[in-house]
């Protein structure tokens, strides 16, 4: 079993959808959450991060993380056709086990369509 | 956050030989990853990169085939030795802040391919 599984996709949502996009993951020394957007034939970019649990909001999009189900979710509002790219998801622990390494999820590509 | 050069940025190279790829940070920074992804996949960590002694390797790759420089707080090498065809992928330089709470930022990535 994989530490994070995401969904690989495609997705494809009509301009203006809400878009969920989630991961879960196995290791409960998880602690930081992160979630990067990346274009293709760039490198990935940071879109939110999360420490524990909880909601954080950043414009158009909310990231959540529910600890107890290890899962954790980003929500695109208002999606446009720029966010059309590949999301994935990344964690790392901490305490005595922390190397500073982050585990990434699989991706989801997400294409908005105008 | 901190703004990463990485060079080339893609290049195609003959089985056998070696490339090395470099990767320049504008501030000092603590933590210095390599990452590889291969095509349609997510991102795997090859090593992180240690100022001033070897790097940590994951399992599954050996610092012979991956040999990593990082003479200073802002500069890390990774080269790919006797390279074949299964080694065509992204090759991604990543830093992280002296807190560690923050995420990393990635440099644009450098494309091979093996042929």
């Amino acid at each position: 079993q994989k530490e994070v599984e995401q969904d690989p996709g495609p997705l494809s949502v009509p301009e203006g959808a809400i878009v969920s996009l989630n991961c879960t993951y196995s290791n409960s020394a998880f602690q930081y959450f992160m979630w990067y957007r990346q274009y293709s034939r760039k490198g990935p970019e940071l879109l939110m991060y999360t420490y524990s649990s909880g909601n954080k909001e950043d414009g158009r999009f909310t990231a959540q993380v529910d600890k107890s189900s290890k899962y954790i979710s980003l929500f695109i509002r208002d999606s446009q056709p720029s966010d059309s790219a590949t999301y994935l998801c990344a964690m790392r622990a901490v305490g005595s086990s922390n190397t500073g390494k982050l585990i990434f999820g699989q991706g989801t590509t997400l294409q908005v369509k105008p | 956050s901190a703004v990463i050069s990485q060079k080339p940025s893609r290049d195609i190279c003959q089985r056998g030989t070696s490339l090395t790829i470099q990767c320049q940070v504008d501030s000092q920074v603590t933590m210095m990853f390599w990452y590889r992804q291969q095509p349609g996949q997510s991102l795997t960590l090859i090593a992180t990169a240690n100022q001033g002694s070897e790097a940590t390797y994951e399992s599954g790759f050996v610092i012979d085939k991956f040999p990593i420089s990082r003479p200073n707080l802002t500069f890390s090498t990774l080269t790919v030795s006797n390279m074949s065809p299964e080694d065509s992928s992204i090759y991604l330089c990543s830093v992280g802040g002296d807190t560690l709470v923050y995420g990393y930022t990635f440099g644009s990535g450098t494309r091979l391919t093996v042929v």
